[in-house]
């Protein structure tokens, strides 16, 4: 079975550009989350969505956008790239019950460059 | 408010145990997760530990809980050059879905 998988893998963007980031979970996940890993810091939590609804998000600014499609995959996007934004981008699947959290499952990132 | 602290480093020998410890505030935590992350890479589950639960053992991965302290632990048996990576321990606050609060992740080197 394929695991999380997220494209693309790696990214250089200039200062004001846009970004879409991709995401496909795990089959019969219907849980996709978002996380921000900057260099030397633990993920932050940008957004989840559950069954095509966000369901959560971070402290982070309207620049950031999410969505969620019928099969499941997601797409984040990022607007009015700032040189802060590079960081590694990471998406997890899980099989959310209600109310529950359950194994979160990583895919490998895209690793985003602003210059 | 929610946060999670790890200590930033932690050296050892080849073949010795390793202990990683972690803090989280959320007392409400239903679960509990130690992942690891290698250079370059994503973060792979390692193991988690239900909020009701003091140890979990799972081949040479030990999680001990306590809850009073809200103090969590991962011990490595018989640590091997390839457990060289990071390890980030995270808190699922309950009815949080899967929002995971991270720690900045403890740094493991394995020397021979």
């Amino acid at each position: 079975d394929a695991g999380v998988t997220q494209s693309p893998t790696h990214l250089i963007k200039t200062r004001g550009q846009h970004v879409t980031l991709r995401c496909s979970p795990i089959s019969g996940h219907k849980s996709v989350s978002w996380y921000q890993q900057v260099l030397g810091q633990g993920p932050q939590f940008i957004f989840q969505y559950y069954e095509k609804e966000e369901r959560g998000r971070g402290n982070f600014p309207d620049r950031f956008s999410a969505r969620q499609f019928p099969n499941y995959s997601s797409e984040l996007n990022v607007n009015a790239l700032l040189l802060g934004d590079s960081a590694l981008y990471l998406c997890a699947s899980s099989s959310v019950t209600r109310q529950v959290n359950t194994e979160a499952f990583f895919g490998q990132g895209t690793r985003l460059t602003v210059v | 408010g929610e946060d999670v602290e790890q200590s930033l480093f932690l050296s050892v020998r080849e073949g010795d145990s390793s202990v990683i410890n972690c803090t989280y505030t959320d007392s409400s935590s239903t679960y509990l997760y130690w992942y690891k992350q290698e250079p370059g890479a994503g973060l792979q589950l390692l193991t988690y530990i239900f909020s009701n639960m003091d140890m979990k053992q799972d081949q040479r991965l030990t999680v001990l809980l306590n809850k009073k302290d809200k103090h969590l632990s991962l011990r490595i048996a018989d640590t091997q050059t390839g457990d060289s990576a990071i390890y980030f321990c995270a808190e699922g606050p309950s009815g949080g879905y899967n929002k995971l609060i991270f720690g900045a992740g403890t740094r493991l080197a394995v020397h021979p």
